[in-house]
Parts: C-alpha cells; sequence; structure tokens
C-alpha cells in the first residue's frame, strides 16, 4: 500500500514554513525523505530510523512517530530552491525495500 | 567522487522491441535497486541486486529482467515492449542493509515507446 502524503500541493512565498505529512498504514522501520525537480533524479534529503537516529540535511528537520505510522517533514524560511515535488519513501519489515507516497509538490516564489 | 551514472539518457523504441538500461552504483556501493517513475507519480520499486543476485522484487512481469556485474554495475532489460512502459527508469545505489540505508540515485533513463 502507498504511503499516502498530505498536502498534495503547496504555494509558498520566501521565507515562509510549510509542513509536509507522509502517513502509511503498515509498520514501518524507517522514512526516507527526497526532493525531485522537474526532468531530475530525486535527491535525498534525510532518514528517520526505528527508534529515533536521524540522516541528513542541516537545514530541513522531520519527525517519525513510528506507533502512528507517521512521518513530517519540516521545511523553515523557504527558499527558492526548495521548490520541487518531495516524496517519501518508507520501509516496512525486514527489508531496505522502498516504497514511495503520492508525492507533494512544492513552489515557492519570491 | 562519482555518483550514480545511467545510460542512456534518452531512448525511444516501438512496441514490441526490448531494452537494456544501463547503471554504475556510486563507489563504494555494493547493491542496486532500479525504479519505474510514470509521469506525475512517485517511483515504483522495480528490483534490487546484491551479489549478483535478485534480492528483492516488486510487482512488476516477468518480461522485466535485470543483471549485476562483479564490478556491481548493473543492466535493467525489458522484453516486448508496451506503450505503458513510457516512463524513467531510475537506478539507486546502496550499501547492503536489512534496512535505513541511503539510497542514492542516478539521473534516469526516459523511455519513449511508440
Amino acid at each position: 500500500q502507498q504511503p499516502v502524503q498530505s498536502p498534495q500541493a503547496v504555494i509558498l512565498r520566501e521565507g515562509e514554513d510549510a509542513v509536509i505529512n507522509c502517513s502509511s498504514s503498515k509498520a514501518l522501520y524507517s522514512v526516507h525523505w527526497y526532493r525531485q525537480k522537474h526532468g531530475e533524479a530525486p535527491v535525498f534529503l534525510m532518514i528517520l530510523l526505528k527508534g529515533g537516529e536521524q540522516k541528513g540535511h542541516d537545514k530541513i528537520s522531520a519527525s517519525f512517530n513510528e506507533k502512528k505510522q507517521q512521518s513530517s517533514l519540516y521545511l523553515t524560511a523557504s527558499q527558492l530552491s526548495y521548490s520541487g515535488t518531495y516524496f517519501c519513501g518508507t520501509e516496512s519489515g525486514n527489508t531496505d525495500k522502498l516504497i514511495f507516497g503520492t508525492g507533494t509538490r512544492l513552489q515557492v516564489f519570491p | 567522487d562519482a555518483g550514480v551514472t545511467q545510460s542512456p539518457t534518452h531512448l525511444i523504441k516501438t512496441r514490441g522491441q526490448q531494452v537494456t538500461l544501463r547503471c554504475s552504483p556510486k563507489s563504494g556501493h555494493d547493491t542496486v535497486s532500479w525504479y519505474q517513475q510514470a509521469l506525475g507519480q512517485g517511483p515504483q520499486f522495480i528490483f534490487q541486486y546484491y551479489e549478483e543476485e535478485e534480492r528483492q522484487r516488486g510487482n512488476f512481469p516477468d518480461r522485466f529482467s535485470g543483471h549485476q556485474f562483479p564490478n556491481y554495475s548493473s543492466e535493467l532489460n525489458v522484453n516486448a515492449l508496451l506503450l505503458g512502459d513510457s516512463a524513467l527508469y531510475l537506478c539507486a545505489s546502496s550499501l547492503v542493509q536489512v534496512w535505513g540505508e541511503t539510497q542514492y540515485f542516478g539521473p534516469g533513463t526516459r523511455l519513449l515507446v511508440l
């Protein structure tokens, strides 16, 4: 089952904040966040692991609620370069196969 | 440090043909995963290779097959192409783990089936 992301799209002015949510119907071992710009490959942002460890970006933060099988990505003081589509990828069970979410399109304007 | 590379960047084929896509992993990585991304959708997991063996597979038909070479590079083969196979094919490399390891994506191969 594909994780569901919300909102589907966000429009921001530079400097504004945004939160992107990812919700799964399965128990999660980890949540991976990627940003993809049009026509380019997804770029790794961060991983949140079961048990609380985080690895990744120093200007973007995220949370992982294992019990609720949810993760949120927090974008603060957004920059033009933050524009793109954000995907969460989840790992469930004893495997490192990533199942990607439905995507959230973020546009930042000057 | 070279990242993940893929070739070719673009490809046009006709229905029924066969195609081979190639991927070289990031230096030091031993695991390669392949994903299909249709326009406007998230990447869909096809399969993963480690130690020259298919380690796991997503919900894709047998027309999709792959190979990993001793130098960890990988190929994705698709036989009997359908119009619906048109997509961006992404390769991601990582170090083998049970879970929780970062996957780095290559630039992708855009396949158009006419």
